[in-house]
């Protein structure tokens, strides 16, 4: 079965740091793109970061710049989000997702984990 | 980078068509052709991806989801509302150096 699982949500103080992965199987995962994208509760859809299929094309929101960091390992068909420097605003579920083409960024996702941040 | 613009709710009666604008700018939607859309049922589950490319459809989408264009705003189109159409929709454009911009979602409710 082609999909997306996400892991490692929790509960985190301010200033901490989590770090969340994203299995994929049932396709070759070092074909595709991958995006992180969140929703805070009761909020819309953010798009976070973008890593490429060769780990050499990155890029985040400028909400997060500096302090999230995207990797992906091929071998292992996982996708990883490093959080650091966490802040309350983001509390929210952060999703995976599968870019099939250049105008098709967000074509499978995951079920996402929460990640809240308080004291 | 502003967040595309949508209207927060849009209601109608089974059978009938409703229709959902995301308006962005030259910078976005006005720029390319790489718009689209996303089927929320629930706050907190994965979105469903409808319609890429301003107006293609995904292989098992229903043919009662219409996307297009027309200078900085993009619409989705839904003909023939069923009871479970209920549901979050988000337009998405592609933003250049900020890549990619999410609209504010637009709640269907079917009366």
């Amino acid at each position: 079965e082609v999909q997306l699982v996400e892991s490692g949500g929790g509960l985190v103080q301010p200033g901490g740091s989590l770090r969340l992965s994203c299995a994929a199987s049932g396709f070759t995962f070092s074909d595709y793109n991958m995006n992180w994208v969140r929703q805070a509760p009761g909020k819309g859809l953010e798009w976070v970061s973008f890593i490429n299929s060769r780990s050499d094309v990155i890029f985040y929101a400028e909400s997060v710049k500096g302090r999230f960091i995207v990797s992906r390992d091929n071998a292992w068909s996982s996708l990883s989000l490093q959080l650091t420097s966490l802040r309350d605003e983001d509390s929210a579920v952060y999703y995976c997702a599968r870019e099939d083409t250049s105008s098709s960024p967000f074509s499978l996702w995951g079920q996402g984990t929460m990640v809240t941040v308080s004291s | 980078q502003s967040a595309l613009t949508q209207p927060a709710s849009v209601s109608g009666s089974p059978g009938q068509s409703i229709t959902i604008s995301c308006t962005g700018s030259s910078s976005d939607i006005g720029s390319n052709n790489a718009v689209s859309w996303y089927q929320q049922q629930h706050p907190g589950k994965a979105p469903k991806f409808i319609i890429y490319e301003v107006n293609k459809r995904p292989s098992g989408v229903s043919y009662r989801f219409s996307g297009s264009k027309s200078g900085n705003t993009a619409f989705l189109t839904i003909y023939g509302l069923q009871a479970e159409d209920e549901a979050d929709y988000y337009c998405c454009g592609h933003a250049g150096p900020l890549h990619w911009v999410f609209g504010g979602g637009t709640k269907v409710t079917v009366l």
